[in-house]
């Protein structure tokens, strides 16, 4: 079945430092690839997606490149703030027939 | 546009007692989706529900149900609550394949089951 592997965290980092969360993915075809955040005491938010091979995603200076070769969808950014600590969660769809598949989720803790 | 709504936010229920979770989708989005949320198993799939059918389930018994209205809105039922019950329930809404299936989450129900 389609699986969403992440790195584990806590992810620690110093603000302005580059972030780079790791995502693989198992999964026939070409599914739509998304990382969204989830921040203390709410649910979680849509923060980018790519549909297709090569596409990269990219929203409020977060990147994310669909690579197919890999099968992987890594999340960057390049300076990080204090206001995205939160916890970060890679995902997967194949289609209206498949479910969604979640990763476990990476906390990520910037400290100023 | 107003985003996904949940009601109630917070329930507490003892075990044996059965719960009703109500989800109001984004105006416009057909499809609903519940998601169990606890801190040992990560984000779970229960159902999905589109154009008020049943489109997809998780691997959950049969004490977890879900229905659709007319209107999207959608309710989650869990009878005879157990203990390990106790979680995060997340609804989200997509408009679906136009949108590349993205998904957008309300701020769930916290369910403590005593």
């Amino acid at each position: 079945g389609d699986s969403v592997t992440q790195m584990e965290g806590p992810v620690t980092l110093s603000e302005e430092a580059f972030l780079t969360i790791n995502c693989t993915y198992t999964a026939t075809g070409y599914p739509s690839l998304f990382w969204y955040v989830q921040y203390p005491g709410e649910g979680l938010q849509l923060l980018l997606k790519a549909t297709k091979a090569d596409d990269k995603g990219s929203n409020k200076g977060f990147e994310a490149t669909y690579r197919k070769e890999t099968t992987s969808f890594h999340l960057e950014k390049g300076s990080v703030q204090v206001s995205d600590s939160a916890v970060y969660f890679c995902a997967l769809r194949r289609g209206g027939s498949y479910i969604p598949t979640f990763g476990r989720g990476t906390s990520l803790i910037v400290h100023p | 546009k107003a985003g996904v709504t949940q009601t109630p936010r917070y329930l507490i229920k003892t075990r044996g007692q059965q719960v009703t979770l109500s989800c109001s989708p984004i105006s416009g989005h057909r499809s609903v989706s519940w998601y169990q949320q606890t801190p040992g198993q990560g984000l779970q799939f229960l159902f999905e529900y589109f154009s008020e059918t049943q489109r997809n389930k998780g691997n959950f018994p049969g004490r977890f149900s879900g229905r659709q209205f007319s209107n999207s809105r959608s309710e989650m039922n869990v009878s005879t609550l157990e203990l390990g019950d106790s979680a995060l329930y997340l609804c989200a809404s997509s408009i679906g394949r136009d949108r590349g299936y993205e998904q957008y989450f309300g701020p769930g129900t916290r369910l403590t089951v005593t």
